[in-house]
């Protein structure tokens, strides 16, 4: 079995500050992790993936996130946020076996202005 | 190309109903999973459908049922609603099984109240 804990259920920040969501996983199998995007009243959207190669993957509007195996971690990272970043962020695994995806509880990102 | 649709998008029915929730997958795509989205529970899986068969399934009461047409349509159904059933119910779609890490698309989603 596989869990993903995001310890943050929301981060305020200021426009054009970093922000730094926090995601850590458990699996005994190899993974595939992923981030989604969750703007209001719409479904998910995928930001970004780990399936192999570098652990350092990108998104196309600004987010990166780095996969630490030691850490199991999957922390996501913007080094400048805009106010249309306000959204949910759900972090998640898949094991090497593809049967499903585990979702963690969501961070809030609010950015102020 | 439109993307995931899902009808209808909200929903009120009373406890003991049944409800069936529909979802067109993008135009290609064989795969089409479905998910429930509460407060308490989070995102958690519901089933995945690939060619009309179930391919996976995840912990969920038997009340909870689906099934894929012949043109990758699928429509999930519960029966004997509860209160706890109340939620929003995301239908994600892929070319291929989410086992060889297809991308999901999601659709928007059917919000579901039970009364």
């Amino acid at each position: 079995a596989q869990s993903v804990t995001q310890l943050d259920s929301q981060v305020p920040v200021f426009e054009e500050a970093p922000v730094e969501l926090r995601c850590n996983y458990s699996s005994s199998v190899s993974v595939y992790l992923f981030w989604y995007v969750q703007y209001p009243n719409q479904g998910l959207q995928l930001l970004l993936k780990y399936l192999s190669g570098s652990t350092l993957v990108e998104s196309i509007n600004g987010f990166e996130a780095e996969f630490n195996k030691s850490q199991t971690s999957f922390h996501l990272r913007k080094p400048s946020v805009h106010i249309s970043d306000t959204a949910e962020y759900f972090c998640a695994v898949m094991d090497n076996a593809g049967n499903m995806l585990t979702f963690g509880g969501g961070t809030r990102l609010m950015v102020k202005p | 190309k439109a993307g995931v649709t899902q009808t209808p998008r909200y929903l009120i029915k009373t406890r003991g109903q049944q409800v069936t929730l529909s979802c067109s997958p993008i135009s290609g795509h064989r795969s089409v999973s479905w998910y429930q989205q509460t407060p308490g529970q989070g995102l958690q899986f519901l089933f995945e459908y690939f060619s009309e068969t179930q391919r996976n399934k995840g912990n969920f009461p038997g009340r909870f049922s689906g099934r894929q047409f012949s043109n990758s349509r699928s429509e999930m159904n519960v029966s004997t609603l509860e209160l706890g059933d109340s939620a929003l119910y995301l239908c994600a779609s892929s070319i291929g099984l989410a086992a060889y890490q297809e991308t999901q698309y999601f659709g928007p989603g059917t919000r579901l109240l039970v009364l």
